[in-house]
């Protein structure tokens, strides 16, 4: 069974401040995803990561895929209130249904 | 371009009834997936639908079935709920071009609340 461990599973920070967030496994993954979740919303995509080592900027959200492919971050700089909401990775496999094994989850919250 | 819907929004059912959800992929997929995600957790993989067939299953029973229909929307059928089903119900379309070593894009539609008493 492919399973993802996310940490922090809660996060406060003040605005201003830089994070990470870990996503981690014991299995290989084809590629990797960040998702942002809104209450009340479905995930929205952020970024896939396909190669190991690969790092991917989206202003000021870095990501990065690990050189064996079974690990990930996001790393924030100078966090905004807009970043606050619940961040997940997801894995994927071409093995068998094109499925997605999600993390539980990072919910992170920016104070002003 | 249409994005993923789905329907209803919010759905209240008690313990025992039989409920179905909906679920219109964005134009141009061919693959619908449907996850559960309960409070506080990641969502969790139900089973994915490519053509109109199962295409794979997760650790769930077999008391969550669904459809896929030739314009690729989707249903997901659970008879004698729960009250562990109460969760939001997801669904994501992809474009699927199998034999490729990439997995596609999964876009996700906004869920719907079921809510089992």
């Amino acid at each position: 069974t492919q399973l993802l461990e996310q940490s922090p599973q809660f996060l406060s920070i003040q605005e201003g401040e830089n994070l990470t967030v870990y996503c981690n496994s014991s299995s290989v993954f084809s590629s990797l995803q960040w998702y942002r979740q809104e209450p009340g919303e479905g995930p929205v995509l952020l970024v896939t990561v396909v190669t190991g080592g690969e790092v991917k900027k989206l202003k000021r959200l870095t990501f990065q895929f690990g050189d064996a492919r079974k690990d990930s971050s996001l790393h924030i700089t100078a966090a905004q209130p807009g970043d606050t909401g619940l961040y997940l990775c997801a894995g994927s496999s071409i093995q068998g249904a094109q499925k997605l094994v999600f993390g539980q989850g990072t919910r992170l919250t920016i104070n002003p | 371009e249409t994005g993923v819907t789905q329907s209803p929004t919010h759905l209240i059912k008690t313990r025992g009834q039989q409920v179905t959800l909906r679920c219109s992929s964005q134009s141009g997929h061919n693959t619908v997936s449907w996850y559960q995600q309960a409070l506080g957790q990641g969502p969790q993989f139900i089973f994915q639908y490519y053509r109109e067939e199962e295409n794979g299953r997760g650790n769930f029973p077999p008391r969550f079935s669904g459809l896929q229909f030739p314009n690729y929307s989707s249903e997901l059928n659970v008879n004698a709920l729960e009250l562990d089903d109460s969760a939001l119900y997801l669904c994501a379309s992809s474009l699927s071009p199998l034999g490729l070593g990439v997995s596609p894009t999964q876009y996700f539609g906004p869920g719907t609340r079921l809510t089992v008493l």
